[in-house]
């Protein structure tokens, strides 16, 4: 079962522009964590935000979390066209064996 | 450099055939999944394993096997039981502890001819 959906399927943006896509899951979490995965290839764990912290920065990611709205967002600031991937966030079960349920991805384009 | 190798990178399988993807992490981690990804589907749980010699079963385990005799290897077949085995196969790590996050392999693409 899908426990995040991400929001919107796909993006479209210039270079230099920011970029931003959500999550929704259902149920309690511990953590929500997004990933980039470039065509063809495996994920990669971008950044990771616990429930009981609302913002987190890396770099030019920001991340935050609304645990009473079950959402969270990804934001790309200054968007590059090596950007241009898929983005997934994943929650866990919180149900004591540490799995990953991932959604099914946000496609950003990011034209030069 | 440590990480997570799946091979091959391509396999194709005759329909009726039994085939095993490879999947080695040299990260000590203790934690091993296996995914599948299908075209606007996202990611689902095959098969996972929190320590040796034991595994279970993810969302859709029907049609796969897998085994955990070492630390380091994940191995993962796909039987003839399979009824639509063409996919994108990804294998992760993880130390198991809730604050980490995933390692993935560059995957597999399997393909029914």
């Amino acid at each position: 079962s899908q426990q995040g959906e991400e929001d919107p399927q796909a993006l479209s943006i210039q270079e230099g522009e920011n970029a931003t896509m959500n999550c929704s899951y259902k149920t309690s979490i511990n953590n929500l964590q997004w990933y980039r995965q470039n065509s063809g290839r495996g994920l990669v764990h971008l950044i990771l935000i616990r429930s009981n912290e609302r913002e987190k920065h890396s770099g030019r990611l920001r991340v935050t979390l609304d645990t009473s709205k079950k959402s969270s967002s990804l934001l790309i600031t200054a968007s590059r066209a090596a950007d241009t991937a898929s983005y997934f966030c994943a929650t866990d079960s919180g149900a004591g064996s540490y799995q990953l349920t991932f959604g099914k991805g946000t496609k950003l384009s990011v034209i030069p | 450099d440590g990480g997570i190798t799946q091979s091959p990178k391509y396999l194709f399988r005759k329909e009726g055939q039994n085939v095993t993807l490879s999947c080695e992490q040299n990260l000590n981690h203790d934690a091993m999944y296996w995914y599948r990804q299908d075209p606007g589907q996202g990611l689902r749980l095959i098969y996972y394993s929190q320590i040796v010699n034991d595994f279970q079963k993810g969302d859709i385990a029907e049609g796969y096997s897998v085994s955990r005799e070492k630390k380091e290897s994940f191995p993962l077949t796909v039987t003839s039981a399979q009824k639509n085995p063409t996919a994108f196969y990804l294998c992760a790590s993880s130390t198991g502890q809730v604050v980490s996050g995933y390692t993935f392999g560059s995957g597999t693409r399997l393909t029914v001819v």
